[in-house]
C-alpha cells in the first residue's frame, strides 16, 4: 500500500494563479481531509469529506475548492492564489473504527505564493 | 464547534527527565483523543490515542490520561531521549454532526537536551 500520496511536494505560484494539489489514498478510507500548517498555528482544517460526493467546510475554507468524485481522490484547488496561502498542506485519510477517527497523513506539499 | 487548547507551546527537558503536555477541550461530546508527533520536515504520525471510556493508556515510555469531568487530557513521556525532540499535537473528535473531523491543538515543540 502506498498510503496517502500527495503531489506536488513543492510549488511556487504567482499571485492570482490557480493550481490543484492532488491527493490519493489506496486504503479504502471513508474520510479524507485537507489541513494547512503554519508556524504557531497547528493544523487547521480546510475542507473534508465523509465519502464520495460529500464535502464540507472546515475552519479555513476561503479561497479553496474541493470535490470527491471517487473514494480514492480528493484534490484541493486554489482558485486565485494569494500570499496568505503560502503554507504547508497536508492531505489525510481516515476511517472510524469503534469511535476512533484515525488519521494517516500524506507527506505534505509546500506552497509558496509570491 | 470543538476548541482544543494545548500547553505549553515549547518545552525543554534534559535527557532522562519526564515531559508532560496538557490539552483541554470544550465539547463534552468529544470521545476520541489522539496524539501526533511531527519530526522536522516530516508528516504528523499517530503515537497514542485514548477513548472516552478509558482514563489512562500506556505504551512503553508514553502514556495518556483523560479526565472527562474536567475536559482535559495529557501526554506523559518518561525517560526522554533526544529522538523524542519533535512537535506534538493533541486532537479531539466526536461522532454525530462532526463525523470525520479532528480538532487539533496548536502544538508543543519538545526539545530534549543530551
Amino acid at each position: 500500500n502506498a498510503g496517502v500520496t500527495q503531489t506536488p511536494k513543492f510549488q511556487v505560484l504567482k499571485t492570482g494563479q490557480s493550481m490543484t494539489l492532488q491527493c490519493a489514498q489506496d486504503m479504502n478510507h471513508e474520510y479524507m481531509s485537507w489541513y494547512r500548517q503554519d508556524p504557531g498555528m497547528g493544523l487547521r482544517l480546510i475542507h473534508y469529506s465523509v465519502g464520495a460526493g460529500i464535502t464540507d467546510q472546515g475552519e479555513v475554507p476561503n479561497g479553496y475548492n474541493v470535490s470527491r468524485s471517487t473514494t480514492e481522490d480528493f484534490p484541493l484547488r486554489l482558485l486565485s492564489a494569494a500570499p496568505s496561502q503560502t503554507s504547508v498542506y497536508f492531505c489525510a485519510s481516515s476511517y472510524e473504527g469503534g469511535g476512533a477517527n484515525v488519521l494517516t497523513f500524506g507527506a505534505g506539499s509546500r506552497l509558496t505564493v509570491l | 464547534g470543538e476548541n482544543v487548547e494545548q500547553h505549553p507551546s515549547t518545552l525543554s527537558v534534559q535527557e532522562g527527565d519526564s515531559a508532560v503536555i496538557k490539552c483541554t477541550y470544550s465539547d463534552s461530546a468529544s470521545n476520541y483523543f489522539p496524539w501526533y508527533k511531527q519530526e522536522l520536515g516530516k508528516r504528523p504520525q499517530l503515537i497514542i490515542d485514548i477513548r472516552s471510556n478509558v482514563g489512562e493508556k500506556k505504551d512503553q515510555r508514553i502514556a495518556v490520561t483523560l479526565n472527562k469531568t474536567a475536559k482535559h487530557f495529557s501526554l506523559h513521556i518518561t525517560e526522554t531521549h533526544p529522538e523524542d525532540s519533535a512537535v506534538y499535537f493533541c486532537a479531539a473528535s466526536s461522532r454525530g454532526s462532526t463525523l470525520g473531523r479532528l480538532y487539533f491543538g496548536r502544538g508543543t515543540q519538545l526539545t530534549v537536551w543530551p
